[in-house]
């Protein structure tokens, strides 16, 4: 079964941090994808990543950067944190096109 | 360009009765389909998945959902709602080749049961 790990569950950092979520998957997916979720938005697409050290912008990627360093981690990155990226964190993988994305748990991210 | 509404952001139910979530689509090719369930502090699962194999299809938990070409809707049903499918429901569609292979979401609808 394929596993999405994301290290943290709740995160809790101060204004102007430097702050990075990783994710790691276990399935050989090519691609990989960061979402924050808002209520009443649904999820919204940062960044993904069809490959390593390849990277596309999604829908909001302003005030985030991501890395792709081996085919397993997919880290995003805050270069300075601001209160309104408090939010849900999701990461996904995917193999292909016809397959569902695989979920981690989320990180509940609060900027004080 | 692909595109997913889901018609309403709460649904309420009685237990026992029938649980109908309205998904909508666009695409420009013919699309993959999945309904994804969400329990609270957690993330998104796979409730099932259209790839055109049958225009009805079967998931987990007594949930199934029919694919209309005619009315592009993939509307996500289940005949007796239990307590424990109070969840948020996320639909999301995908093109086949030629088009883009990147999910959109819809904006998800929170089913509510009560006893």
């Amino acid at each position: 079964d394929v596993k999405v790990t994301q290290s943290s569950r709740y995160l809790v950092k101060r204004t102007g941090e430097k702050v990075f979520l990783e994710c790691v998957q276990d399935m050989d997916h090519e691609n990989m994808f960061w979402y924050r979720q808002d209520p009443g938005l649904g999820l919204r697409l940062i960044y993904f990543s069809y490959d390593v050290k390849m990277k596309e912008k999604g829908d909001i990627p302003e005030g985030y950067s991501v890395s792709r360093e081996k085919k397993e981690r997919f880290s995003l990155i805050l270069e300075s944190a601001s209160t309104n990226q408090t939010s849900m964190y999701l990461c996904a993988s995917l193999g292909t096109a016809h397959q569902p994305q695989h979920f981690g748990d989320g990180t509940r991210l609060s900027i004080l | 360009a692909q595109s997913v509404t889901q018609l309403g952001s709460h649904v309420s139910v009685s237990e026992g009765a029938l649980v109908l979530l309205r998904c909508n689509y666009s695409s420009s090719v013919p699309p993959y389909l999945f309904w994804y369930v969400q329990y609270p502090n957690q993330g998104l699962q796979l409730l099932l998945k259209y790839t055109s194999a049958a225009t009805l299809v079967k998931g987990i938990n007594g949930f199934e959902a029919e694919f209309k070409k005619s009315e592009t809707s993939f509307h996500l049903t289940k005949p007796s709602a239990h307590m424990s499918d109070a969840a948020e429901y996320f639909c999301a569609v995908s093109d086949r080749p030629g088009g883009s292979y990147i999910p959109t979401f819809g904006r998800g609808t929170s089913l509510i049961v009560h006893p």
